[in-house]
C-alpha cells in the first residue's frame, strides 16, 4: 500500500510569487489533513477535509491560503502571495473513516517550503 | 485550549542504554489519545506508540513503552536498549477529535 505523497519535496521562491503544495493521500482514506512546522517551533494543525468538504479550517493563517479537495482524492494548499513567514515544513496527513476510533494519521514527508 | 509540551529540545544516549523523553500537556477534557511520533532524517513521521485516555494501563510497544500519568497530565516515552536507528526527531501529540495538537519536538541522537 502506498503511503502518503507529497510534492514537491521543495520549493523555493521569491516574496510574492504563488506556490502550490500537493498532497495525495493514502487511496480510500477520507480524512486528510494539513500542518505546518515553522523552524524550530511546533507543528500546527491547518485543516481538516472529509472527503471534498472542509471539516475545520481553524489553522488557516489568513486568506492567502487556500486548500482545495476536489472530487475528494488528492489535495493542493496554494500560498498567493507568498511572504517570508511562510517558510516552513508543509505536512499532509490522512486517516480512514474509523469504525472503531484509533485517531492514527499517517503522514507524508512534507514539502519545505523556503520564501525568500 | 489544549497545548503539549516536550521540554527537551535535544537528547543523547548511548547505544543499547535507555532513554525518557518527556511530554507534559494541557487539557480541560476527560477523553482524548496522545501519541509519539517518530521522524528520521528526511523521512516521515510514523507512530511509535498511542495511549487511550480512559485505558490506565501504560502503552508498551517492543522496546517503547510510555508512562502515563492522567493527573499529573504527563506522558513520557522510554526508549530501552536503544538503537542507531531509534535516532530520530520524536513528536509528542494530544488528540480529543481529529485534529493533532504537537509539541516542539525532542531531538534523539544514538550514540555508537
Amino acid at each position: 500500500e502506498a503511503g502518503v505523497t507529497q510534492f514537491p519535496s521543495h520549493s523555493v521562491i521569491e516574496k510574492g510569487q504563488t506556490v502550490t503544495l500537493r498532497c495525495d493521500p493514502i487511496s480510500g482514506h477520507d480524512n486528510l489533513y494539513w500542518y505546518r512546522r515553522v523552524m524550530g517551533k511546533e507543528i500546527k494543525f491547518l485543516l481538516h477535509f472529509v472527503k471534498e468538504s472542509k471539516q475545520d479550517e481553524s489553522g488557516m493563517p489568513n486568506n492567502r491560503f487556500l486548500a482545495e479537495r476536489t472530487g475528494g482524492t488528492y489535495s493542493t494548499l496554494k500560498v498567493q502571495p507568498a511572504e517570508l513567514e511562510d517558510s516552513g515544513v508543509y505536512f499532509c496527513a490522512s486517516s480512514p473513516i474509523w469504525t472503531v476510533p484509533t485517531y492514527e494519521q499517517y503522514f507524508g514527508p512534507g514539502t519545505r517550503l523556503t520564501v525568500t | 485550549a489544549q497545548t503539549v509540551t516536550q521540554s527537551q529540545p535535544e537528547m543523547s544516549v548511548q547505544e543499547a542504554e535507555t532513554v525518557t523523553l518527556s511530554c507534559t500537556y494541557d487539557t480541560s477534557e476527560s477523553d482524548y489519545y496522545l501519541f509519539w511520533y517518530k521522524q528520521p532524517p528526511s523521512r516521515q513521521m510514523i507512530l511509535v506508540i498511542r495511549q487511550e485516555a480512559y485505558k490506565q494501563q501504560n502503552a508498551t510497544e517492543n522496546r517503547f513503552s510510555v508512562n502515563f500519568q492522567k493527573a499529573a497530565k504527563s506522558f513520557s516515552l522510554k526508549i530501552s536498549d536503544s538503537q542507531l536507528g531509534d535516532a530520530a526527531m520524536y513528536f509528542c501529540a494530544y488528540t480529543g477529535t481529529y485534529k493533532y495538537i504537537f509539541g516542539t519536538g525532542t531531538r534523539l541522537k544514538v550514540l555508537a
